[in-house]
Order: structure tokens, then sequence, then C-alpha cells
């Protein structure tokens, strides 16, 4: 079954620092990756996919993720992280076949400091 | 605008009471899902419809219902409310691979 992880349940980092958050996957097959943000008491918003092609995928807000097929991995990056950024981040593999179902990860929250 | 659209947003239910969940969408999507949210668990599966007229069951259906009542429709339905069905559930809806979700707001239940 596909399945991904999200290992750090809080990710600390200053404002103006580079940000990463991380997520592993496992899928039998070419995976679908996605990232979505959740803002306090709203949905969730899509930022970024990789469906096939570059490895370096860029989304909104400045996000880009880097898909590493060797290491399973699919790490959400921000050169400069604002404050505003500060949110709860899920990572998303698409199940097989004609669903269409996402596999959410537990979800890691982003608190950047001023 | 154009979205998914739930309601109500916040909702008490006492243990044994029944309710529906309503979620429409108007941008023409074939699949729609609903998924509930709990502190660090993300967001798991209650049940989902790939296509109008039919309906799946997800990771988490034991207690709940759902009705597919159209191509923009979906509701999902719990006939005896427990405590355990405190949660935050959203809708959310897809035209299909390789695109992703658009989630509605979440409705915030409490069941007491």
């Amino acid at each position: 079954a596909q399945s991904v992880a999200q290992p750090e349940d809080q990710v600390n980092v200053a404002e103006g620092n580079p940000l990463t958050v991380k997520c592993t996957y496992s899928v039998s097959g070419n995976p679908y990756l996605f990232w979505y943000v959740q803002y306090p008491n709203r949905g969730l918003q899509f930022l970024l996919k990789y469906i096939t092609g570059d490895n370096l995928v860029k989304g909104s807000y400045g996000f880009e993720a880097e898909f590493n097929k060797s290491q399973t991995s699919f790490h959400l990056k921000k050169p400069s992280a604002l404050v505003s950024d500060s949110a709860l981040y899920f990572c998303a593999v698409r199940d097989g076949g004609a669903t269409n179902k996402l596999i959410f990860g537990t979800g890691t929250l982003l608190a950047v400091q001023p | 605008n154009a979205g998914v659209t739930q309601t109500p947003k916040f909702q008490v239910l006492k243990t044994g009471q029944s309710m529906t969940l309503q979620c429409a969408q108007d941008m023409n999507h074939n699949s729609m899902y609903w998924y509930r949210q709990d502190p660090g668990m993300g967001l798991r599966l209650i049940y989902y419809s790939a296509s109008e007229g039919t309906t799946d069951k997800g990771e988490v259906p034991n207690g709940y219902n759902v009705s597919r009542l159209n191509k923009r429709e979906f509701s999902l339905r719990l006939e005896s409310a427990a405590p355990s069905q405190t949660s935050v559930y959203f809708c959310a809806s897809t035209l299909g691979t390789p695109y992703g979700y658009t989630f509605g707001s979440g409705t915030r239940l409490t069941v007491v």
C-alpha cells in the first residue's frame, strides 16, 4: 500500500533562514506526490505536486520541493522563511488505481520565529 | 467564488443524535472525498466517491454513511453520534489524475 511519512512533528526556524520540511514515501510504481498547507482554522491549500519530469518542483508562496527517487523523499524547501509561513504542512501520495485517493502524512507544524 | 462549500462550519451534538454534513462543489469535479482530521493523526479518509453514482469506504468508515446526490453534492451522515466522532471534517474534490484536491473550509464537530 502507498504511504508517506513525515518524521518531524514540528520544525522551528528563524525568519530569513532556509527551511526544510521532510517527507518520505513508499509506493509501488511511479509516485504522484503533493504538498498542502493548512493555516489555523482553515482548509488545506495546494502548494505543489510532482508527477513526472524535473526533480525540483516549484510551487506557491516561494516553496519548492525536491524529488529524490533513490532516497524515496520529497522534502519541502524555501530559501528564506517568513513568519507568515507558520502553518501545518502535509505531504500526500496518490493511491493507485482509478480512485484518485490521496494518502496523507501526519503533518508537520512549521513555526517561524521573528 | 468557485470551490468546495461545506455546511455547517460548527456543530455540537449530544451522544446518540444524528446529523448530516453537506458538501457541494461547482468545479465539475468527478471525485469527492470525506476526511476527518484529528491531532497527531493527519487526515484519514472516511468515504469517497470516485465518480457520480459510486461510493466506497475509506480507512475509517464505521459510524458514517454517505450519499453522492449528484455530481455536485456529497453528504456525510452520522446516524448515532459518539464522542469518538469529535473531529474536524473536510470535504475535498478533484477532477482526477494528475490534479490535486480542492478542500472545503471544514466542519468542526463536537459530540458531548
